[in-house]
């Protein structure tokens, strides 16, 4: 079975300090992978995407960047935090794509992080 | 073109009432539209998801309806519980190989006991 593993659950980190959350999954290759920020009280904002290796695509200009250097692995970084970062991030995947209808997407546990 | 309103913010229901939550997207191009169930502190979880092939789909007490003229879907929950107060998202996505989810804003659910 697949199942995926984000950390750490919780964050607090001073502004202007860097930042890295890892995302692996494990059961399945060729994953579809996202990063989704949800702000208190609010929807979940699509930040990232990569449909393989290397490849990265951004959705919303923003102080953050992503990375997929093996192929179930993802990591959201920052060199410099800011206090608008603060939120709920979110790391999920769904299968990738095989030439038929899209499927769902599972989600990690989350990582709350607070910038102070 | 590419949102997903998500109505009503937040719905208090009694125990056995029927919770209902309105969705509407733009995007004619969405073809899979889940709905996710999200508690305090936890990852989304899909609940039940609907292609637009069909104008209605049932798991147990959930049930989605799709209005494709009208570019609308709704989840309803029957008998709802004091274990279902949670945070429902809907969410769409079209054909392609990213397979990106579009969420709507979200809606807070309370059953009272």
């Amino acid at each position: 079975s697949q199942t995926i593993h984000q950390w750490p659950a919780t964050l607090v980190q001073p502004v202007g300090s860097p930042l890295s959350l890892e995302c692996t999954v494990e059961g399945t290759s060729n994953p579809n992978l996202y990063w989704y920020r949800q702000a208190a009280g609010r929807g979940l904002q699509l930040l990232f995407y990569s449909v393989g290796i290397g490849q990265i695509s951004s959705e919303v200009p923003q102080n953050l960047s992503a990375s997929r250097p093996q192929d179930r692995q993802f990591i959201l970084s920052s060199k410099k935090l800011l206090l608008s970062d603060s939120g709920f991030y979110l790391c999920a995947w769904s299968v990738g794509w095989t030439g038929e209808m899209n499927t769902e997407a599972f989600f990690g546990q989350g990582t709350r992080l607070t910038v102070v | 073109q590419q949102q997903v309103k998500q109505s009503p913010q937040s719905l208090i229901v009694q125990k056995g009432g029927i919770s209902i939550i309105n969705c509407a997207y733009e995007n004619t191009a969405f073809d899979y539209f889940p709905w996710y169930q999200q508690f305090p502190g936890k990852g989304p979880a899909l609940l039940i998801a609907i292609r637009p092939d069909v104008s209605e789909k049932k798991e147990g007490r959930f049930t989605i309806s799709f209005n494709k003229s009208a570019k609308q879907f709704s989840l309803h929950i029957m008998d709802s519980q004091p274990g279902d107060s949670a945070t429902y998202f809907c969410a769409a996505s079209g054909t392609g190989n990213t397979g990106k989810l579009i969420f709507g804003q979200g809606t807070t659910l309370q059953v009272k006991p």
